[in-house]
């Protein structure tokens, strides 16, 4: 059960796009569509934003956007904003009743 | 609304047991997995394991196997997770959250998330 695969550190200027990728394997990311990814602020719990690979949470702006291709899933931000200022973590179906995270990105709007 | 309230903050000495529960409200409690998750400071998420509330039924992390124990008690529609044998490693915020999905697959996605409860392992 080792982590998801993702980038430490992500950024980008307001009103730019940003892509965080989370890379696992075929027995996680690439065996199920089960992929979604989680915002958190410091301090706060996480808050789900993109369920099943690209279903966006209700609520969340369709700024966020998410796809998989193989092993490795992606999530998309255009548009950035200084609230989007903020830690990002994939987590994905792992089989047999386990899930893993991904190690989280953080992401700087500059 | 639906919301998982979970109890408060723990300072435990290394080599005791903490239990943590969390209380769901505004749902079925039965009708959906709850899992847990731990972040250690400064650190990532980690899921440690989940229940099934209906059937009481767990599966847990290779990391915690013998350690952990997850549990619940329909009547007052919570769940608990206790730790044992615990180390400064274990120092960390630790979070329920309520699985959401279909028959097929019964937990894709996770919201909402207890507030999480502070345990602190310290000497």
């Amino acid at each position: 059960q080792s982590a998801l695969t993702q980038p430490r550190s992500v950024s980008g200027s307001p009103g730019q796009s940003v892509t965080i990728s989370c890379t696992g394997t075929s027995s996680d990311v690439g065996g199920y569509n089960y992929v979604s990814w989680y915002q958190q602020h410091p301090g706060k719990a996480p808050k789900l934003i993109i369920y099943d690979v690209s279903k966006r949470s209700s609520g969340v702006p369709d700024r966020f956007s998410g796809s998989k291709s193989g092993n490795t899933a992606s999530l998309t931000i255009s548009g950035l904003q200084a609230e989007d200022e903020a830690e990002y973590y994939c987590f994905s179906y792992a089989g047999t009743y386990t899930w893993v995270f991904g190690g989280g990105t953080k992401l700087t709007v500059l | 609304q639906v919301q998982l309230v979970q109890s408060g903050t723990e300072v435990k000495t290394p080599g005791a047991s903490v239990k943590v529960s969390c209380k769901s409200s505004g749902y079925t409690f039965t009708a959906y997995y709850i899992l847990w998750v731990r972040q250690a400071p400064g650190q990532g998420l980690e899921w440690m394991g989940r229940i099934n509330p209906h059937s009481g039924g767990t599966s847990y992390a290779q990391k915690f196997l013998g350690r952990v124990t997850m549990t619940r008690d329909t009547s007052i529609s919570t769940a608990y997770m206790e730790l044992s044998r615990l180390t400064s490693d274990d120092t960390a915020v630790y979070y329920c959250v309520r699985g959401l999905g279909d028959t097929a697959m019964p937990a894709r996605w996770f919201d909402p998330w207890g507030q999480g409860t502070l345990v602190t392992v310290s000497s």
